[in-house]
């Protein structure tokens, strides 16, 4: 089974700083997902993109096709930002079952 | 507009015992998905559906059967529960699978002792 792998697992970062996540992924895909899943809560879709680049707030995402690389940046970040944000790919002639995750990371920001 | 609406959020079952989760979308979705949260693991599907009457097996559906008799119900149904079947629980909907946004409920604590 193809994986999607998440880096770092966990992250500690004081308020304010600018937070990088990564996603890699082994083969072709067709869209990228970042989720968003706050402790005890539910899960909350970010982005969906399939090239380029996202910007929603401060919150922003890019993915490289070539290098099978996403990543997911925070600006200014917040104590409301701690979460664990997840990284789920639909590889290439994948079905409708056809999507992917990685485990998650782990953000806590300190006041 | 609720979005997706799971029920119930939590629940404690005894080995043996039978449950029916219940998901709702009022989106007009076509898509809908009942997915497993572990510790240590991603998400995992366990069946879906891509219209009304239809349904599918996803990655672990042992142990667990399906419904999709109304478009915006999907059932999730465990007919002797197993310890192994504690988890959270997870359902999605989306207008047309994995290449739109989804959805996803809050999520159901489920405990089989």
């Amino acid at each position: 089974k193809n994986e999607v792998e998440q880096s770092p697992q966990n992250l500690t970062a004081q308020e304010g700083e600018f937070i990088t996540i990564n996603c890699s992924y082994s083969v072709g895909i067709s869209a990228l997902h970042w989720l968003q899943q706050h402790p005890g809560g539910g899960i909350v879709s970010l982005f969906m993109l399939s090239s380029g680049k996202k910007k929603h707030g401060r919150l922003i995402a890019t993915i490289n096709i070539q290098e099978k690389h996403s990543s997911l940046h925070i600006t200014a970040s917040h104590p409301r930002d701690s979460a664990v944000y997840i990284c789920a790919v639909m590889y290439s002639g994948g079905g409708a079952d056809g999507l992917t995750f990685g485990k998650g990371t782990h953000l806590i920001i300190q006041p | 507009n609720a979005g997706v609406t799971q029920t119930p959020k939590f629940r404690v079952l005894k080995t043996g015992q039978s449950m029916t989760l219940l998901c709702a979308q009022d989106m007009n979705h076509e898509y809908m998905y009942w997915y497993r949260q572990d510790p240590g693991m991603g998400l995992r599907l366990i069946h879906y559906s891509v219209g009304e009457g239809t349904t599918a097996k996803g990655e672990v559906p042992d142990g667990y059967n399906v419904s999709r008799l109304k478009k915006q119900n999907f059932l999730l149904g465990l007919e002797s529960a197993a310890p192994s079947q504690t988890s959270v629980y997870f359902c999605a909907s989306s207008y047309q699978g994995w290449y739109t946004e989804a959805f996803f409920g809050q999520g159901t604590r489920l405990t089989v002792v």
